[in-house]
């Protein structure tokens, strides 16, 4: 099983709309990050999160809230989504050196 | 001006060639650096990481530093097709509370059999 999950893989949903994207891990780390990836843009942090009482907004927080369920669960809402939110979402989890291992990614369809 | 610049490629090469993927920072308090691959429709995965300065050696993959010069560097030896895929590089200052990964935008390498 892969150390870092996510569900769903695929996703096409209506402008408008609201949808939640998870995430679990099994590597007992205590940090957790959600990314974006655009093609020419890179990776870019949307929230992350260095325990369960602890969230941060990253670069591109608007229009995305977190929520960190259990130190294993870290959950991606998209309250009213947009079609400019159509992209490929990534979680991941880190140790203390900051070392990310990520999960297989959401493919996210806005319409 | 971008904390991490990496060429996006794309980088073709014939099999069996020795690739060189660089990546130039402007922030010389990063310490911890990293590449990732990436297959289509995958996650990164992690290749190489090094702390601070000088090269590492795993397999077919050697990462080097240069502090002094803000560059970092991953040379894949024989290189195959399964090679094939983006990579990215990665850096962060030390483990703490308000420390960051910072993520080039990735080269795209084919190795053509």
């Amino acid at each position: 099983d892969a150390d870092v999950t996510q569900t769903p893989r695929n996703r096409i949903t209506k402008t408008g709309k609201r949808i939640m994207l998870e995430c679990s891990q099994t590597k007992g780390h205590d940090r957790m990050y959600w990314y974006r990836q655009d093609p020419g843009l890179g990776l870019r942090l949307i929230y992350y999160s260095f325990d369960v009482k602890d969230i941060n907004k990253g670069e591109i927080s608007d229009g995305y809230s977190v929520s960190r369920q259990a130190q294993a669960k870290f959950s991606l809402s998209l309250e009213s989504a947009i079609p400019n939110q159509t992209a490929l979402y990534f979680c991941a989890t880190s140790d203390f050196r900051n070392i990310q291992y990520f999960g297989a990614g959401t493919r996210l369809s806005v319409l | 001006q971008k904390e991490v610049e990496q060429d996006p490629g794309p980088l073709s090469v014939p099999e069996g060639a020795i690739v060189s993927l660089n990546c130039t920072y402007s922030n010389s308090a990063f310490q911890y650096f990293m590449w990732y691959r990436q297959y289509s429709r995958k996650g990164p995965e992690l290749l190489m990481y090094t702390y601070s300065s000088g090269n590492k050696e795993d397999g077919r993959f050697t990462a080097q530093v240069d502090k002094s010069s803000k560059y970092i560097s991953l040379f894949i030896r024989d290189s195959q097709p399964s090679d094939s895929a983006t990579y990215l590089c990665a850096m962060s200052k030390n483990g703490g509370a308000t420390n960051k990964l910072i993520f080039g935008t990735g080269t795209l390498l084919a190795v053509q059999p």
